[in-house]
């Protein structure tokens, strides 16, 4: 198993560019988030899926949106990239049965707006 | 208040000293714990779950207190290779993942 994948591991973007960071995992995972960490912030939750076909927001959900058309992908996608939205973006999966199962990450996308 | 707070360190400590790392939280619904180790630069990886009673993994151990809404993690005869930041993550009602901010730990020759 490869677990959660996440592409591109760097990127840089000019203000009011679009983007979609990739998400796949193949552990057939219900729950997948996403999640951005900043310095003194800790991480922070943007959206989640708890499958197929449902999403939801996060704590910090402007400025992106998610699908999930199957259980593998999880894409989040920038509309319109600000410098506040400059992070490193973690995608997560875990199963849903069992809520005491911890998250799996990806490595990670380092994400810079100019 | 935050809800998940965790002392941000750095904790700079001697190879095989031993080092206790607290975080509180908030909500009082809370009903799993972790902690999450994440080398710089890398993701996230599962240290270990927190469970009621206590538990040790080698030489880790945590332990919670419902009661003064706190867990702990606790690192024996500390290795070189333990040196990262430490993550206090609860989850709480609808299934929400807190994490705290995470305790920067360094070990030194």
């Amino acid at each position: 198993n490869a677990g959660v994948t996440q592409t591109p591991k760097f990127q840089v973007l000019k203000t009011g560019q679009s983007m979609t960071l990739q998400c796949a995992q193949d552990m057939n995972h219900e729950y997948m988030s996403w999640y951005r960490q900043d310095p003194g912030m800790g991480l922070r939750l943007i959206h989640y899926s708890v499958g197929a076909g449902i999403t939801d927001q996060g704590e910090v959900p402007n400025g992106y949106n998610v699908s999930r058309s199957t259980t593998e992908d999880f894409p989040l996608r920038l509309l319109s990239a600000a410098p506040s939205q400059t992070s490193v973006y973690f995608c997560a999966s875990r199963e849903w049965a069992s809520l005491a199962q911890p998250q799996h990450f990806g490595d990670g996308t380092r994400l810079s707006i100019l | 208040r935050k809800e998940v707070e965790q002392d941000p360190g750095p904790f700079n400590v001697p190879e095989g000293a031993t080092v206790a790392f607290n975080c509180t939280y908030s909500n009082s619904a809370s009903q799993s714990f972790f902690w999450y180790r994440q080398d710089c630069r890398k993701e996230p990886k599962l240290l270990m779950s927190v469970y009621s009673s206590g538990n040790e993994d080698g030489r880790f151990t945590a332990q919670l207190n419902r009661a003064s809404q706190y867990i702990s993690l606790l690192i024996r005869d500390s290795k070189l290779s333990d040196s990262a930041t430490y993550l206090c993550v609860v989850r709480g009602g609808g299934n929400k993942l807190t994490f705290g901010t995470g305790t920067q730990l360094k070990v030194e020759l």
